[in-house]
């Protein structure tokens, strides 16, 4: 079974500080997602990863940065916490769906739910 | 512009019934459609992927359904159970068929199941 883990299940952090959200996966996947999720707005993209140091922005990166230095590991960064950031965060990691026409299975992480005040 | 929008936005049924949740898409050029379930507090789960030469396709008591010319899918539950009671996203994929695919998600539909 794929596994997505995420550091933490609940966030407080105060406006101003420096956040880091830590994802894994133990599958090899080459390609990591981090999103936020909001009500009446569904999952949006913040960053994406598709190997090793790399990264490209998403619908959403304003306020975000992000790391991979390892394969299974993509860590999501918030240089200054705002309150307007206050949100539900989901990792995912993704596979090549294989005989389809093209495509990936993502799979998700449980979610972090970041409060900042 | 690329939407995925879902009917209703919640639903309450009684245990044992069926139900039927709907998604239109305006996602081009089409790839896949996914329907995921979400518990609350947890991330997505996968119930159903298809792709375009695909119009109907089961897990268990979830049955997705795709026309591909009128861009609508549905979801239908069998004989509900309590822990049908989660949020359905409708996802569409759109690109090329070949690397990165952009996902475009809906908005859910919020179900609870009622004994």
């Amino acid at each position: 079974d794929v596994k997505v883990t995420q550091s933490s299940r609940y966030l407080v952090k105060r406006t101003g500080e420096k956040v880091f959200l830590e994802c894994v996966q133990d599958m090899d996947h080459e390609n990591m997602f981090w999103y936020r999720q909001d009500p009446g707005l569904g999952l949006r993209l913040i960053y994406f990863s598709y190997d090793v140091k790399m990264k490209e922005k998403g619908d959403i990166p304003e306020g975000y940065s992000v790391s991979r230095e390892k394969k299974e590991r993509f860590s999501l960064i918030l240089e200054s916490a705002s309150t307007n950031q206050t949100s539900m965060y989901l990792c995912a990691s993704s596979l090549l769906l294989s005989g389809t026409s093209g495509g990936y299975e993502q799979y998700f992480g449980p979610g972090t739910r970041l409060t900042v005040t | 512009k690329n939407q995925v929008e879902q009917s209703p936005q919640s639903l309450i049924i009684l245990e044992g019934k069926n139900c039927t949740l709907q998604c239109n898409y305006t996602v081009s050029p089409f790839s896949n459609l996914r329907w995921y379930k979400q518990d609350t507090g947890r991330g997505p789960v996968s119930l159903t992927i298809m792709t375009f030469s695909e119009n109907t396709k089961s897990n268990g008591r979830y049955t997705a359904t795709l026309d591909a010319d009128t861009k609508q899918s549905s979801l239908h539950i069998t004989a509900s159970q309590l822990s049908d009671s989660a949020s359905y996203i409708c996802v569409v994929s759109g690109g090329p068929n070949t690397g990165f695919q952009k996902l475009v998600f809906g908005t859910g539909t919020r179900l609870l199941v009622s004994p």
